[in-house]
C-alpha cells in the first residue's frame, strides 16, 4: 500500500526566506505527482503537476522535482511571503489509469511578516 | 464554468437526516471525483466519475453513501441516514481526461456538521 509522507509537519520561516518542502513516497512505481495547497477552511488549489516522463516543474517562485527511483519530491518556495501561508500537500497517482491519489500528510507552512 | 463549484458550502445536519451535496465541474471535464477530509486526517477518495458511469466506488465508506453523475456534468453526493463521524469536508474535483494525465482541479468543499 502506497504511503505518502511530508516532513516537516509544520514549519515557520521568515518573510524572505527560500525553503524546501519534502514528499517521500514509499512505492517508486508512480505514474505523476501533484502538489496542492489548502488554505485554511478552503479547498485545494493545484500548484504544480509532475508528469512520470519529466523530473521537474517551475511556476513562478515554485520550482518541484521528482525522483521516482528515490521516492521523493520537493518543493522549492523562493524569496517566501506572508501570502504563501497555508498546508501545503503532495499527491500521487499510483498508475495510469488508476484514479485515486494518495495524499501526503501534509505541511504546515507559516511566514512570518 | 471556470472553476469547480460545490454547494452548499457549509452544511448542517441532525443526525438520522439524508443530505445531498451537489458538484458542478469545469465545463468539458468528463473525470470527477469526491473525496473527503476529516478532522486532523488526510484526503480520503470516496468515488470516480467518467462521464455518467462511477468505474470506481471503492472508497465509499457504507451503503449509506451513494453518488450520481448525470448529462456527463453535475454530481451529487447523497448521505442517508447521517451519522456523526460523517462530520467532514467534501471535496470534489474534475479532471480534463483523468487517468492522471491532466491534474485535478478541486472545489472549495462543503463542510458538513452533523449534530
Amino acid at each position: 500500500k502506497q504511503e505518502v509522507t511530508q516532513i516537516p509537519a509544520a514549519l515557520s520561516v521568515p518573510e524572505g526566506e527560500n525553503l524546501v518542502l519534502n514528499c517521500s513516497f514509499t512505492d517508486s512505481a508512480i505514474y505523476n505527482l501533484q502538489w496542492f495547497r489548502q488554505d485554511p477552511g478552503k479547498g485545494l488549489t493545484s500548484l504544480l503537476l509532475i508528469q512520470s516522463s519529466q523530473r521537474e516543474q517551475t511556476s513562478g517562485r515554485l520550482n518541484a522535482s521528482l525522483d521516482k527511483s528515490s521516492g521523493r519530491s520537493t518543493l522549492y518556495i523562493a524569496a517566501s511571503q506572508p501570502g504563501d501561508s497555508a498546508t501545503y500537500l503532495c499527491a500521487v497517482y499510483p498508475n495510469f489509469g488508476n484514479e485515486k491519489l494518495t495524499f501526503g500528510t501534509g505541511t504546515r507552512l507559516t511566514i512570518i511578516p | 464554468g471556470a472553476g469547480v463549484s460545490q454547494s452548499p458550502s457549509n452544511k448542517v445536519t441532525e443526525k438520522g437526516k439524508d443530505v445531498e451535496l451537489r458538484c458542478d465541474p469545469i465545463s468539458g471535464h468528463t473525470a470527477l471525483y469526491w473525496y473527503r477530509q476529516s478532522l486532523g486526517q488526510g484526503l480520503e477518495f470516496l468515488i470516480y466519475f467518467q462521464g455518467n458511469s462511477a468505474p470506481d466506488k471503492s472508497g465509499l465508506p457504507s451503503d449509506r453513501f451513494s453518488a450520481e453523475r448525470t448529462g456527463g456534468s453535475v454530481s451529487t453526493l447523497t448521505i442517508q441516514r447521517t451519522q456523526q463521524e460523517d462530520s467532514a469536508v467534501y471535496l470534489c474535483a474534475s479532471s480534463l481526461r483523468g487517468l492522471g494525465v491532466d491534474g485535478y482541479t478541486f472545489g472549495s468543499g462543503t463542510r458538513l456538521t452533523v449534530v
